[in-house]
C-alpha cells in the first residue's frame, strides 16, 4: 500500500531534549516535506527536500533542522525543542515535476508536546 | 505563489451540493489551482486541480473563472463524511517548491 509514514504518533517530551520525527514514504517520490498545524493558524510549511540530499527552507524553519540522505527517509529533528514547539506534524511527500504538478501525499500526523 | 482568500466556514445541507468558494486574485498564467481536504486532525488529503479549464473527477468538480481570479470547488451530493475543513492552494510547478495551505474553510454537512 502506497503511504507515508511517520513515527511516533504521539510524543510528550521536556524542554531542551532533543527528538527526532521519522517520516517514510514507500512511493518513491522526489519531494519531500514537513508541515505544523496549529489552532487558527493552519498549515504552515516547516522544511522541504526536492530530493535527497536538496532541502530548503519552509514559512517556519526555525527551530528545527532536517536532513535527506536517501529517498524515501526524511527526517525532522528539533536539537532542543521548546513548549512554542507543541504541535500536530505532518509529513508529505510527492513527485517531481510533470507538465501539471502532482498532489501530495501525507502522513497521519504526529502530535508532540513540549513541557 | 499567490495568497488565497477562502470564507472560515460554511455549511451544507446533506444531499446538496457543496460550493466552497476561492479567491486567487493575484495568480499568475502558470499557476495551478489545488484543492485538499483534512478530516478532524488527520492528514490533508488531494482532492483535485486544475489550470484554466474545469475539472471534474470521482470526488469533486473545479470550476475556475475565465480570469481565473477565483475558483469554486463542488461537491454534488455532500455527505456527513463531507465535513472537514477544505484548502484552496495556488502554485506553479517550477520555481519555488513551498505551500501556502493557509486557514481553509470549515465545511460542516447538517444532516
Amino acid at each position: 500500500e502506497a503511504q507515508v509514514t511517520q513515527n511516533p504518533r504521539y510524543l510528550i517530551t521536556v524542554t531542551g531534549k532533543k527528538l527526532t520525527v521519522t517520516c517514510s514514504q514507500n512511493m518513491n517520490h522526489e519531494y519531500m516535506s514537513w508541515y505544523r498545524q496549529d489552532p487558527g493558524l493552519g498549515l504552515r510549511q516547516i522544511y522541504y527536500s526536492m530530493n535527497v540530499e536538496v532541502t530548503d527552507k519552509g514559512d517556519v524553519p526555525e527551530g528545527y533542522k532536517v536532513s535527506r540522505k536517501e529517498k524515501r527517509n526524511f527526517p525532522l529533528i528539533l536539537e532542543s525543542p521548546s513548549p512554542n514547539q507543541t504541535s500536530l506534524y505532518f509529513c508529505a511527500s510527492r513527485r517531481q515535476g510533470g507538465i501539471s504538478g502532482y498532489e501530495q501525499y501525507f502522513g497521519p500526523g504526529t502530535r508532540l508536546t513540549v513541557t | 505563489d499567490a495568497k488565497t482568500t477562502q470564507p472560515t466556514s460554511m455549511d451544507c445541507a446533506e444531499g446538496r451540493a457543496a460550493n466552497l468558494p476561492c479567491n486567487h486574485s493575484t495568480i499568475s498564467g502558470n499557476e495551478y489551482v489545488y484543492w485538499y481536504r483534512q478530516i478532524h486532525s488527520q492528514g490533508p488529503q488531494y482532492i483535485i486541480h486544475g489550470l484554466k479549464n474545469n475539472e471534474t473527477n470521482e470526488m469533486a468538480s473545479l470550476i475556475i473563472t475565465e480570469d481565473r481570479k477565483s475558483s469554486t470547488l463542488i461537491l454534488p451530493h455532500a455527505t456527513l463524511r463531507d465535513t472537514a475543513v477544505y484548502y484552496c492552494i495556488v502554485r506553479g510547478t517550477s520555481g519555488t517548491y513551498k505551500y501556502i495551505f493557509g486557514t481553509g474553510t470549515r465545511l460542516k454537512v447538517l444532516a
